[in-house]
C-alpha cells in the first residue's frame, strides 16, 4: 500500500535560524497537503499542492512539490516561537482498485528556542 | 460554531469499560473520519465513512465501532476498554473531490483508561 516517509522526526533549532522537513511517498500522488498541528491542539490544513514542481509560498513558509510528485517539503525561513509545533505531510493518492485515499506521515516536531 | 465538534474532550476511565465518542460536523461534508493519536504523535486512520461505505483499517481493534445515526455525525463507540487504548481521538471530515479531501479535525478527545 501506499507509504508515506517524513523527515526528521524531531528537530530544535535557535530561534531565527531556517527549518525543513521533507515527505517522500512510495507512490505518485495526485496531490500532497501539509497541516501544523500546535501543542495541546488539533492538525490544522495549511497548503495542498497539486501540479509536478509546484512552489506556493504562505509568507515564511515554502512548499514544494517534485518534479515526480512523489516528494514534497516545506521550509520555514527565519523561526519564531509561533511556528512551534508538529508539521505532518498528508499525500493523496491510488490505493488501488479505483480508490483513492489520504495518508499522512508521522509528522515532524519542531522545537524552537528563544 | 465550531466546524467539527466532539465530546468529551477529556475522558478519564477505567479498564473494561464502554465508552463512546460523539461527533458531529457542520460543514455538509459527505465523509467523516476517526483518526487516533499515540503518545509520539503519529495520526493513524481507524475508519472513514460516508453514506455509501464503512471503511475499516484492519488494525483497528474490533472492540471500536463507528456509529453514524446520520451523514452530520459518526460516533466511536468502544467496549471493554484496555490500557493501550489511552490515546487523543479525532474526529475529522471532508468533502469528496476529484483534487482531494482536504481533512477538517475536530478538538480531540483525551481518553485516559486507568
Amino acid at each position: 500500500g501506499q507509504q508515506v516517509m517524513q523527515i526528521p522526526q524531531y528537530q530544535h533549532v535557535q530561534e531565527g535560524e531556517d527549518f525543513t522537513t521533507y515527505c517522500n511517498s512510495s507512490t505518485t500522488l495526485s496531490n500532497i497537503q501539509w497541516y501544523k498541528q500546535r501543542p495541546g491542539g488539533h492538525p490544522v490544513f495549511l497548503i495542498q499542492l497539486v501540479k509536478s514542481g509546484e512552489v506556493k509560498k504562505q509568507k515564511r513558509l515554502t512548499f514544494q512539490f517534485g518534479e515526480a510528485k512523489k516528494n514534497s517539503s516545506l521550509h520555514i525561513t527565519a523561526t519564531q516561537t509561533t511556528d512551534v509545533g508538529t508539521y505532518f505531510c498528508a499525500g493523496y493518492g491510488s490505493s488501488g482498485a479505483g480508490s483513492y485515499q489520504l495518508t499522512f506521515g508521522k509528522g515532524t516536531k519542531l522545537s524552537v528556542i528563544p | 460554531d465550531t466546524a467539527v465538534s466532539q465530546t468529551p474532550k477529556y475522558l478519564v476511565t477505567q479498564m473494561g469499560n464502554d465508552k463512546s465518542i460523539k461527533c458531529e460536523q457542520n460543514l455538509g461534508h459527505d465523509t467523516m473520519y476517526w483518526y487516533k493519536q499515540d503518545s509520539k504523535k503519529f495520526l493513524k486512520i481507524m475508519f472513514s465513512y460516508n453514506n455509501k461505505e464503512l471503511i475499516i483499517n484492519e488494525t483497528v481493534p474490533n472492540r471500536f465501532s463507528p456509529k453514524s445515526p446520520d451523514k452530520a455525525h459518526l460516533n466511536l463507540h468502544i467496549n471493554s476498554l484496555e490500557l493501550g487504548d489511552s490515546a487523543v481521538y479525532f474526529c475529522a471530515s471532508s468533502s469528496q473531490g476529484s483534487s482531494g479531501n482536504t481533512i477538517y479535525f475536530g478538538e480531540g478527545s483525551w481518553l485516559t483508561v486507568v
